[in-house]
């Protein structure tokens, strides 16, 4: 398995242009991730997903963020208009049954 | 409210000399507590947990509940302990699947 796999890997865009990013997990893992890292505050959760259900998006900056999982194998996270405070290094991550996480390598976005 | 904290952001040593990265947290029942490391141009990755009491590449973590911790500790640190650490927590309320992560310590270990 090639582990968490995400697309693109980097993404520059300007401001008020529409971003998604992609997330394919690891085979046979029931839970989903998403997260943001930057300097300032860290590594923070988003949303995650419990057999493609969102269970918690308390996370979600605004309403400018939004994230699907419309099946199994495949999530996106959707900006839309984008700024540049959302200049971040953006992480899935899978799990089976609540265990260890297991991260993608992460898409680097600049939004200028 | 959970909160990790993770008072330095950065820590520098030399090879040969014990480490301790600090994790404090702030939760009202019993946490699970974890490690992760994210190396150079690698993937964050789990290194240790509290639960499974284990020594992961030198590193112990003990969970102290009095105070409230969770230190990542090595006696001797080798050049590639150099990496990102973070200390995360996960509740064992409600079924919450969600880790809280510190906002991370960079380790430097020097030649």
């Amino acid at each position: 398995d090639a582990g968490v796999i995400q697309s693109p890997r980097h993404e520059v865009t300007e401001m008020g242009q529409e971003v998604t990013l992609r997330c394919k997990p690891i085979s046979g893992h029931d839970y989903l991730f998403w997260y943001r890292q930057t300097m300032m505050r860290g590594l923070e959760l988003l949303i995650y997903f419990n057999n493609n259900v969102p269970i918690d998006d308390s996370g979600m900056p605004e309403d400018r963020f939004s994230a699907k999982m419309p099946n199994a194998s495949f999530s996106t996270l959707k900006i839309q208009p984008s700024e540049p405070r959302d200049s971040a290094v953006y992480f899935c991550a899978s799990s089976y049954e609540g265990n260890e996480q297991f991260f993608g390598p992460g898409t680097r976005l600049t939004v200028l | 409210a959970q909160r990790v904290t993770q008072p330095e952001k950065l820590l520098s040593v030399f090879k040969g000399a014990p480490v301790e990265l600090k994790c404090n947290y702030s939760y009202s029942g019993s946490p699970e507590l974890f490690w992760y490391v994210q190396y150079s141009r690698q993937r964050l990755q789990l290194l240790l947990r509290h639960i499974s009491r284990e020594s992961i590449k030198g590193f112990t973590a003990d969970l102290n509940k009095g105070e409230t911790s969770f230190h990542l500790k090595k006696p001797f640190a080798q050049e590639e302990d150099s990496a990102m650490y973070y200390c995360a927590l996960r509740g064992t309320q409600g079924g919450s699947e969600k880790l809280v992560f510190g906002k991370g310590t960079k380790l430097t270990v020097n030649p």
